[in-house]
């Protein structure tokens, strides 16, 4: 079955930039997605990438795909206090029907 | 503006007391889930459903129940609520296929005390 594995926990400086990782074991994935949850929310999307591109850039936000190693990244770039957020990758399967599998989440948290 | 609600957003109630958690959503999604998030972090699917009159059991065994009678509307029930059923409660919505995930409401903290 799909099983996607992140680390638990990231501090970072504020102003430095933050990389997330993320990695998936279905090679049948078409989307993947980064989710961010600030305290007593829900999950809110960031961005999301087709499996069949290697980056996305969004202001901010870089994500990196490496289909071959079937590991995807999220980079923030001029980490703010305000990203401090529990940031989720998720995977979508072709073949089931659009439902997203979900990493256990990392915790990010950025020092003044 | 389309969204999803979840109401309410705390509840602390005593055990062996019969609740239901609203979720509706304005998007006209077929796609409704429910997800048990504990402290740490981890969302375990406990409830979705493709349609009207269509509910599925998730991945977590739950002792809730779920209806979808409606569309826009996926409440949560538990019929006689217990201290184990203390956790955070969120309600998602999707369309039926492309790119863009989930929609998730604001969740319902539960405690049962």
């Amino acid at each position: 079955g799909e099983d996607v594995e992140q680390s638990l926990f990231l501090s970072v400086r504020e102003g430095d930039s933050s990389v997330i990782n993320c990695t998936y074991t279905d090679s049948s994935s078409t989307y993947l997605y980064w989710y961010k949850q600030e305290p007593g929310a829900g999950l809110q999307l960031l961005t999301y990438i087709f499996s069949n591109m290697d980056m996305k850039q969004d202001q901010r936000l870089t994500v990196l795909l490496n289909k071959k190693d079937k590991h995807l990244s999220l980079r923030i770039a001029d980490t703010q206090t305000g990203d401090s957020a529990i940031y989720f990758c998720a995977e979508s399967i072709d073949n089931a029907g659009n439902m997203l599998t979900f990493g256990g989440g990392t915790r990010l948290m950025v020092k003044p | 503006e389309a969204d999803i609600y979840q109401t309410p957003r705390y509840l602390v109630i005593g055990t062996g007391k019969k609740i239901t958690l609203e979720c509706s959503q304005t998007m006209g999604h077929d796609k409704m889930y429910w997800y048990q998030q504990d402290p740490g972090m981890e969302l375990h699917l406990i409830h979705y459903s493709y349609g009207v009159n269509s509910t599925e059991k998730g991945d977590l065994s739950s002792e809730s129940t779920v209806s979808r009678i409606r569309t826009e509307h996926f409440p949560l029930t538990l019929e006689s609520a217990r201290p184990s059923h203390t956790s955070q409660y969120l309600c998602a919505s999707s369309e039926w296929e492309g790119a863009r995930g989930y929609t998730f409401g604001s969740g319902t903290r539960l405690t049962v005390v």
